[in-house]
């Protein structure tokens, strides 16, 4: 079945430092992924939809600035958290759209950022 | 009002006992329809889509009605392993999923 990988798994990190994480579709072509946030006790909220070779599409109210998101290629997608403070600690998750009958999306396996 | 509605639970129930979850939508454009679960610290994972004829999964049931914009999951003879948090989405056209709040489930011996 389709897989998605997410380095890293877990991060810890210091206010004001930025921290990267990467999406990787590895058996399929994603022209799209999703990241989403989720906090404690809360669903997952989708923060923007990254498109191979344009730039993203974020939601309302996620800084476009803070959240830089590249989609360099049809197999992988970067999330850029800048100047990181406490309360962008969260876990994110990106998805790959997968166009198969019922647009299914896989999702990968979470970042856990703490910022410190 | 939310797009995606779901009673948060938590339902406790013994094994073995059957559970139907709830699940409203507020866009009548919403394309297709899952259910997720997601287990404490991990990613969703796709449990079934729904369909308006229902479906079917061992002892998963799904059920769709668009004129009502409700979807419905049904689990018949709860195991142990069944305890998690059970996510109401809607694909949304555009390939954007809106995720439910969740249900939490929890299954004792």
């Amino acid at each position: 079945g389709a897989v998605v990988s997410q380095h890293p798994s877990w991060v810890i990190c210091k206010s004001g430092t930025s921290v990267k994480i990467e999406c990787r579709s590895l058996d399929f072509q994603a022209t799209t992924m999703f990241w989403y946030r989720q906090f404690p006790k809360q669903s997952l909220m989708l923060m923007a939809t990254s498109n191979e070779g344009s730039k993203a599409t974020y939601e309302q109210g996620v800084e476009k600035d803070k959240f830089l998101i590249n989609h360099a290629s049809l197999t992988l997608s970067t999330l850029t958290v800048t100047s990181a403070h406490p309360e962008d600690s969260s876990f994110y998750i990106c998805s790959a759209h997968r166009l198969a009958g019922a647009y299914e999306q896989y999702f990968g396996p979470g970042t856990r950022l703490t910022v410190t | 009002r939310k797009e995606v509605e779901q009673d948060p639970g938590p339902f406790n129930v013994p094994e073995g006992a059957t559970v139907a979850f709830n699940c409203t939508y507020s866009n009548s454009a919403s394309q297709s329809f899952f259910w997720y679960r997601q287990d404490c610290r991990k990613e969703p994972k796709l449990l079934m889509s729904v369909y308006s004829s229902g479906n079917e999964d061992g002892r998963f049931t799904a059920q769709l009605n668009r004129a009502s914009q409700y979807i419905s999951l049904l689990i018949r003879d709860s195991k142990l392993s069944d305890s998690a948090t059970y996510l109401c989405v809607v694909n949304m056209d555009t390939g954007k999923l809106i995720f439910g709040q969740g249900t939490t489930l929890q299954v004792k011996p």
